[in-house]
């Protein structure tokens, strides 16, 4: 166990919707990362926040959006959802910045 | 575009044999991870090698990161079915780390 807790851990939903998920770091972590892992793609980077702010971005589609809160949680927004966008989606954390990011269970999404 | 390429993709290898997978890219990193993922769950960082050449174990796992830090391998002895699992190595660019592929490794009793 990491300390990272991912909800929901499965989610399957239709095109064109919106979903969230949630993303609690490890205690004391004050930075957040997204990471988007496919078949095909492997695992890719989308975006990291740390104390609130936005830090760097990656390969996120503009449908896409993420915020990190005052108690640190993060959200990753999915809006107008395509097949294409199924994948597990990853949540990891750390410390400070460039240190050993730890990962989260992940959520399966599923867009039918 | 990926960054880093990860060699063989797939392994499926019996108990007790000694294997050796690769992580390969044309950039330079400042530093290199590896990670095991099983399935259902996030990848657990394994080690981390930072300077050109070091070599680093983890019990039957040895670690090591190219003089150039520009490609690692890693290369378990005597495998066990326990090590299945899918091997990913990471660079670290900036704040956050571009992966390979992964290698997924099946060990059979």
């Amino acid at each position: 166990d990491s300390g990272v807790t991912q909800t929901p851990k499965h989610l399957i939903t239709a095109t064109g919707q919106r979903v969230t998920l949630r993303c609690s770091p490890r205690s004391g972590d004050l930075s957040v990362y997204w990471y988007q892992q496919s078949l095909d793609q492997g695992l890719q980077f989308l975006i990291q926040y740390y104390n609130g702010e936005e830090r760097a971005k990656g390969n996120i589609l503009e449908r896409f959006s993420a915020q990190q809160f005052p108690d640190l949680h993060s959200e990753l927004n999915l809006s107008s959802l395509e097949l294409g966008d199924s994948a597990l989606y990853f949540c990891a954390s750390s410390e400070q910045l460039q240190e050993t990011q730890y990962f989260g269970p992940g959520t399966r999404l599923l867009v039918l | 575009t990926q960054l880093l390429e990860q060699s063989p993709q797939f392994l499926s290898i019996q108990e007790g044999e000694n294997l050796t997978v690769y992580c390969n890219s044309s950039s330079v990193f400042s530093s290199l991870q590896w990670y095991r993922q099983e399935p259902g769950e996030g990848p657990v960082l394994l080690v981390t090698v930072v300077t050109g050449g070091e070599v680093k174990k983890l019990k039957r796992l040895t670690f090591q990161f190219g003089d150039a830090r520009k490609d690692s391998s890693l290369h378990i002895t005597a495998a066990q079915p326990g090590d299945t699992g899918l091997y990913l190595c990471a660079g670290a660019s900036g704040y956050a780390l571009n992966f390979g592929k992964g290698t997924s490794l099946l060990v059979t009793p």
